[in-house]
């Protein structure tokens, strides 16, 4: 059974400063998904990461995937309010099905 | 594009209810899939459908919930009878298949069993 886990769970970071999420799984898999979700909305995807050593920046957030070590990173760099939100990462393990397993989240807050 | 439109936005049931949720997917989206998300925890595949015909249910409780995709468009999610344990926000997906395979999701009914 695929295990996707998130750490930390919950962060609370001040503005200005720089942090990482870790999202690990138990399979092989070539494709993971990152989502946001704010409270009490929908995910919203963030970024796809198709191969090993992909990485892919968005304005101050930036993911990476190394399929070797199965895991992948959520890079935030001088965080800032509006970045508050759960970020969930998600493992596509059975490509042809598209079914994703998801992980814990990690709850952020950042702190004026 | 519209997005995947689900509905009601809310519901209060009490247990031992029925209660029945509503999504349309991305025009031409023909996967599509119903999650259920217990509050604090990642969403939880129910149910996959590809066009009408179900693709996975094994992590659906056939006991209570039963859904259904009828003309392959339109699908409904449906709990009875519903248990304290079923209080969760039930997400729609449908998946855009093309390169990168992105599912995208609708806004969830947020269902409170008392």
């Amino acid at each position: 059974e695929l295990k996707v886990e998130q750490n930390p769970l919950f962060l609370s970071m001040q503005e200005g400063k720089n942090y990482t999420i870790y999202c690990n799984y138990s399979t092989t898999s070539d494709r993971l998904y990152w989502y946001r979700q704010d409270p009490g909305k929908s995910l919203e995807s963030l970024f796809v990461l198709l191969s090993n050593g992909a990485v892919k920046q968005e304005g101050r957030l930036m993911a990476s995937l190394d399929t070797k070590a199965r895991l992948s990173t959520l890079h935030i760099t001088a965080a800032v309010h509006d970045l508050s939100a759960t970020y969930f990462c998600a493992v596509d393990i059975n490509f042809g099905n598209e079914k994703l397993t998801f992980g814990t989240g990690t709850r952020l807050t950042i702190i004026p | 594009e519209a997005g995947v439109a689900q509905s009601p936005r809310y519901k209060i049931i009490e247990k031992r209810q029925s209660v029945a949720f509503w999504c349309n997917p991305i025009s031409g989206h023909a996967t599509l899939y119903w999650y259920q998300q217990i509050l604090g925890q990642g969403p939880k595949l129910l149910i996959q459908f590809q066009n009408n015909g179900v693709v996975d249910d094994s992590q659906l409780p056939k006991d209570r919930f039963s859904a259904e995709r009828l003309k392959g468009v339109d699908s409904t999610l449906k709990i009875q009878p519903a248990k304290l344990e079923d209080s969760a926000v039930y997400l729609c997906a449908s998946l855009r298949v093309a390169e990168p395979y992105e599912q995208y999701f609708g806004p969830g009914t947020r269902l409170t069993v008392t």
